[in-house]
């Protein structure tokens, strides 16, 4: 079935550093989805990108969609405490319709 | 304020014991969805409804079951069947097609054994 891998697992930073995760799926995507996941927490939706090889960016957070629409990527420039949390994505493929959940990031930022 | 209700926040389960899980929304979202997580794991989808009084089995659907008799309203019920229920539990509703609008998720049920 469709598998949705990210690395890494987990990532420690310094306040300030910036920071990358990588989304790869096993079959091409419809579109994907990232979210965020606080300690404790509920995913929160971030953002989505529809089109091959389309960047958008919020803020300090810049989010890619490969042009085969089988990977992506989530970079954060600057860290800050507040990006602590797990950062998971999540798109559509193959034969399926439904959202399949990659295995998710966890970041963990030192002031 | 509109949004998804899940109750208990936490919820422990005797051997051989049913436990029913609640998830409410006022979104009018058509779709549900019931996920478990495992610490440090990703989201595993485990029953999910498009439409009132229709449901699909997830990835892991074995010693679970769902009802949907109101579009509001997407219990899941945890039976004795499932030998390792400990898990945090996320329900999340959408509007429209899977993949093309964000999920919305209630807090979650921590669920353990006792």
């Amino acid at each position: 079935g469709q598998q949705v891998m990210q690395i890494p697992q987990y990532q420690h930073v310094q306040e300030g550093e910036d920071f990358t995760t990588y989304c790869n799926s096993s079959t091409t995507l419809s579109n994907i989805q990232w979210y965020k996941q606080r300690p404790g927490g509920h995913p929160v939706f971030l953002i989505q990108l529809v089109k091959s090889g389309e960047v958008k960016k919020q803020k300090r957070l810049t989010f890619q969609f490969g042009e085969a629409k089988k990977n992506s990527s989530l970079h954060i420039t600057a860290t800050q405490t507040t990006d602590v949390g797990t950062y998971f994505c999540a798109g559509v493929g193959g034969a399926t319709n439904k959202l399949i959940f990659g295995t998710g990031t966890l970041l963990a930022v030192q002031p | 304020d509109g949004g998804i209700t899940q109750s208990p926040k936490y919820l422990f389960r005797k051997e051989g014991q049913n436990v029913t899980l609640s998830c409410e929304q006022n979104l009018n979202h058509d779709a549900m969805y019931w996920y478990r997580q495992d610490p440090g794991q990703g989201l595993r989808l485990i029953y999910y409804s498009q439409i009132v009084n229709d449901f699909q089995k997830g990835d892991i659907a074995e010693g679970y079951s769902v009802s949907r008799e109101k579009k509001e309203s997407f219990p899941l019920t945890v039976t004795s069947a499932q030998k390792n229920p400990t898990a945090f539990y996320l329900c999340a509703s959408m509007i429209g097609a899977p993949g093309f609008k964000p999920q919305h998720f209630g807090d979650g049920t921590r669920l353990s054994i006792l």
